[in-house]
């Protein structure tokens, strides 16, 4: 059974363009998080999406948007690079985002933005 | 101010001692959750507390609901426990995590 799996792995852009990473939740979990880790800091919230809609959102501008499949995975699209969006993206899928249900985190993408 | 403080910031540990990380949260936080992460960055939930105490192998945690605090335990630690240690709270569907402990074991 496979976990939680991203891609890519790791991903280098320059200031302006635009990023689309990928996040395939765990067998059996319909909900997928997504928070950036900034070196040094622990993650942040940017948002979760269940059912196809984004159910609940921190506090991140609109440059970051994202999506979710009938097939439960999920894409994190980021616009306009800032050298500040380098991090480490990470996923982390649930059942149904119950928040007592135990988060099951990917290995993450790591941005850089030049 | 984060809703989630975590103490030590750092912490240097000889193999086989016992070690304890702190946890304070705010109210609203309704789920407990103590997370590792080694370098590189993959995350590994360790236990998910809403009351009472868990324990895995050498991992203890622990919850008071009324003080708003939860501990994290390792017995007699091994230089494979050096990582950083992450409490999260849970509210309304996400995550807030604290800073980390970095969590260094020498043989």
């Amino acid at each position: 059974d496979a976990g939680v799996t991203q891609s890519p792995t790791h991903l280098i852009k320059t200031r302006g363009q635009q990023v689309t990473l990928r996040c395939s939740p765990k067998s059996g979990h319909d909900t997928v998080s997504w928070y950036q880790q900034a070196l040094g800091q622990g993650p942040q919230f940017i948002f979760q999406y269940y059912e196809e809609e984004e159910r609940q959102r921190g506090n991140f501008p609109d440059r970051f948007s994202g999506h979710q499949f009938p097939n439960y995975s999920s894409e994190l699209n980021v616009n306009a690079l800032l050298l500040g969006d380098s991090a480490l993206y990470l996923c982390a899928s649930s059942f149904s985002g119950v928040i007592y249900n135990e988060q099951f985190f990917g290995p993450g993408t790591r941005l850089t933005v030049l | 101010k984060n809703e989630v403080e975590q103490s030590p910031q750092n912490l240097t540990a000889q193999e086989g001692e016992f070690i304890t990380i702190n946890c304070s949260y705010s109210v609203g936080i309704s789920a407990l959750h103590w997370l590792q992460q080694h370098p590189g960055g993959g995350i590994v939930s360790l236990f998910m507390l809403s009351s009472g105490k868990k324990k895995h192998g050498r991992l203890i945690a622990t919850i008071n609901i009324q003080e708003k605090h939860s501990s994290l335990h390792i017995t007699a630690s091994h230089p494979r426990d050096s990582a950083v240690y992450i409490c999260a709270g849970g509210s309304n569907y996400k995550l807030t995590f604290g800073k980390g402990t970095l969590l260094t074991v020498n043989p």
